[in-house]
């Protein structure tokens, strides 16, 4: 089993639609999470960052962290073609990070 | 730009030989690492240091893979005896606190 799981997608939504995305992980000393947006032959953009448990907001995008259940979510409102990329869900105990494998989103307009 | 910055872009080699890329960090960032990442996968964590000390290494990073960080700035990360499974695109990020930033990355091609 792998450390972080995350669905590889492809995902193809409406332009408008919300995203939900989601990870699930092993390991319960992760407590920093990331998600970040690759696109194509490019280096991952950090998108958001939460601490612990709890959600984050910021403009169309929401994260949402339940270490209970061991499984974060990216909600992204609205959404547009430019968001079409790869997400990256990452996490730490602190220093080197676990990425999933990414989830290859389209949207179409 | 004040970003992480990666040279070169691009390197295609012959098999058996040695490459070298290079990562500057932002500058106030005292923490750099390094990762791999293949087609279709998530980076995978090779190395990091903390000012110039390495402090971790992966598994994956075998005896012909090398990282420095001389005066805690840039840093380096050599492999020798290249193999095709080396190709991959090579990642450098950096961070102050938990958050990492990552470069434009080194996409390396064996031959």
């Amino acid at each position: 089993q792998k450390e972080v799981e995350q669905d590889p997608g492809p995902l193809s939504v409406p332009e408008g639609a919300i995203v939900s995305l989601n990870c699930t992980y092993s390991n319960s000393a992760f407590q920093y999470f990331m998600w970040y947006r690759q696109y194509s032959r490019k280096g991952p953009e950090l998108l958001m960052y939460t601490y612990s448990s709890g959600n984050k907001e910021d403009g169309r995008f929401t994260a949402q962290v339940d270490k209970s259940s061991k499984y974060i979510s990216l909600f992204i409102r609205d959404s547009q073609p430019s968001d079409s990329a790869t997400y990256l869900c990452a996490m730490s105990a602190y220093g080197d990070m676990r990425f999933g494998a990414g989830t290859r989103l389209t949207v179409k307009p | 730009d004040t970003g992480v910055s990666q040279d070169p872009r691009h390197k295609i080699t012959k098999r058996g030989q040695n490459v070298t890329f290079r990562c500057d960090p932002i500058s106030e960032h005292n923490r750099l690492y390094w990762y791999r990442q293949t087609l279709g996968q998530g980076p995978e964590f090779l190395t990091y240091f903390q000012n110039e000390a390495q402090l971790e290494k992966s598994r994956l990073l075998s005896d012909r893979f090398s990282a420095e960080r001389p005066k805690g700035s840039f840093s380096t990360l050599e492999i020798q005896r290249t193999e095709q499974g080396d190709s991959a695109m090579y990642l450098c990020a950096s961070s102050l606190m938990a958050e990492q930033f990552f470069g434009p990355g080194t996409r390396l091609t064996v031959l």
